[in-house]
């Protein structure tokens, strides 16, 4: 079964606008883990917030993690219309690198 | 660093026919998943090695499911008697330790 939920789950945005996306999850986690994926390059990591961390930057990237609300988000700021793609997030339970991903995230960067 | 790799990129398979799927991992890394994707939906966890030995496997992986990593090196998937409910991508990864994690292009599999 899913372990994250995302929501919204499709979004569409101007170039240049900020694209946030939330995730759920259900049981307690070691780290969190964001994902891309769109059809011309598969599915690639972005980035990873432990547990006992609670914001994490790379790049135009922005993620929270709320472990009392179980629930964490990822921001895109100046969207690109290279960003769209599918956006996954996936929980590690026990830092052995065993993902449970969430259903996604369709993001549409219109130029 | 030529990525992972995964063979075939496509197939199609009539019910009841057996089917292997080739992954090479990035030749560095320890641990090798497999994943299971189906339309609008995430990946799903199947099984992984770190190095030659199967650590974990999925509920999800049934006894028609058999994977191996022999010598640590590339991993096969086999699917037994497939079913119209196995198609999907399946997707591999790999990683060095507990790092991130490495995707291949995956394959598609079609039960018809």
């Amino acid at each position: 079964s899913q372990q994250g939920e995302e929501d919204p789950q499709a979004l569409s945005i101007q170039e240049g606008e900020n694209a946030t996306m939330n995730c759920s999850y259900k049981t307690s986690i070691n780290n969190l883990q964001w994902y891309r994926q769109n059809s011309g390059r598969g599915l690639v990591h972005l980035i990873l917030i432990r547990s006992n961390e609670r914001e994490k930057h790379s790049g135009r990237l922005r993620v929270t993690l709320d472990t009392s609300k179980k629930s964490s988000s990822l921001l895109i700021t100046a969207s690109r219309a290279a960003d769209t793609a599918s956006y996954f997030c996936a929980t590690d339970a026990y830092g052995n690198n065993r993902l449970a991903f969430g259903k996604g995230n369709q993001v549409v960067v219109i130029p | 660093d030529t990525g992972v790799s995964q063979d075939p990129r496509h197939k199609i398979t009539k019910r009841g026919q057996n089917v292997t799927f080739r992954c090479d991992p990035i030749s560095e890394h320890n641990r090798l998943y497999w994943y299971r994707q189906t339309l609008g939906q995430g990946p799903e966890f199947l099984t992984y090695f770190q190095n030659e030995a199967q650590l974990e496997k999925s509920r999800l992986l049934s006894d028609r499911f058999s994977a191996e990593r022999p010598k640590g090196s590339f991993s096969t998937l086999e699917i037994q008697r497939t079913e119209q409910g196995d198609s999907a991508m399946y997707l591999c990864a790999s990683s060095f330790e507990t790092y991130e994690q490495y995707f291949g292009p995956g394959t598609r599999l079609t039960v018809t």
